[in-house]
């Protein structure tokens, strides 16, 4: 069963920075392209970006690109998104999803990170 | 960067009705999208890939048509559990962007 597990969330102030994990099971994550994405309160779903398997090839929404970097941990089977510089308008739920021939076919549950003082 | 206009950003459909919901691309996005569907409080499911290609294990009254720029999104007979908000992903070129969604509600 394929699994996807997103940590590292919570309150976080202005300015400040913040790592994501998401640990990967049931499927050989070495093989896949994963990324994240997030979703704003009551928003819509916003691509944040992905990365391919050797960790050669990142892609990135433009207006995250310089705030976000994606990163993975093939033996430890998991992924990574560090945020920084965050402001109220990167609050939201983050998910992680495996991209099987480029689709999102599997998500996380999702972590909530709120960026208030 | 591709627009995704998605449509109707509501609807509300008694049991047993069909319904669709249609997303239009700013240029060709030559099949390469997906419709979700996400529940309240849970992640987006996967439905449909490559406009018209059934995720393993999700109902046959599911179904995607579609190409160029134009893509649709038909549930047959509805059911009680198709309540939910439905999106779209053009996974064509980078960056990849969704439709901004289509709440369905089930009389």
């Amino acid at each position: 069963e394929v699994k996807l597990v997103e940590s590292g969330g919570g309150l976080v102030q202005p300015g400040r920075s913040l790592k994501l994990s998401c640990a990967a099971s049931g499927f050989s994550f070495n093989d896949y392209w994963m990324g994240w994405v997030r979703q704003a309160p009551g928003k819509g779903l916003e691509w944040i970006g992905e990365i391919n398997q050797d960790s050669s090839t990142i892609n990135y929404t433009p207006s995250l690109k310089d705030k976000f970097t994606i990163s993975r941990d093939n033996a430890q089977n998991t992924l990574y998104l560090q945020m920084s510089k965050l402001g109220s308008e990167d609050t939201a739920i983050y998910y992680c999803a495996r991209a099987n021939i480029a689709t999102l076919d599997y998500w996380g549950q999702g972590v909530m990170v709120t960026v208030s003082s | 960067d591709i627009q995704m206009t998605q449509s109707p950003a509501s609807l509300s459909a008694s049991l047993g009705e069909t319904v669709s919901i249609e997303c239009l691309a700013s240029e060709d996005i030559y099949n390469n999208l997906a419709w979700y569907q996400q529940k309240p409080g849970k992640s987006p499911q996967l439905l449909i890939y490559y406009a018209s290609s059934l995720q393993d294990g999700v109902p046959s009254r599911f179904s995607g048509s579609g190409s160029g720029t134009q893509y649709s999104l038909k549930i047959n007979s509805l059911e009680s559990e198709d309540a939910a908000t439905y999106f779209c992903l053009q996974d064509s070129e980078y960056p990849f962007t969704f439709g901004s969604g289509t709440k369905l509600e089930i009389k």
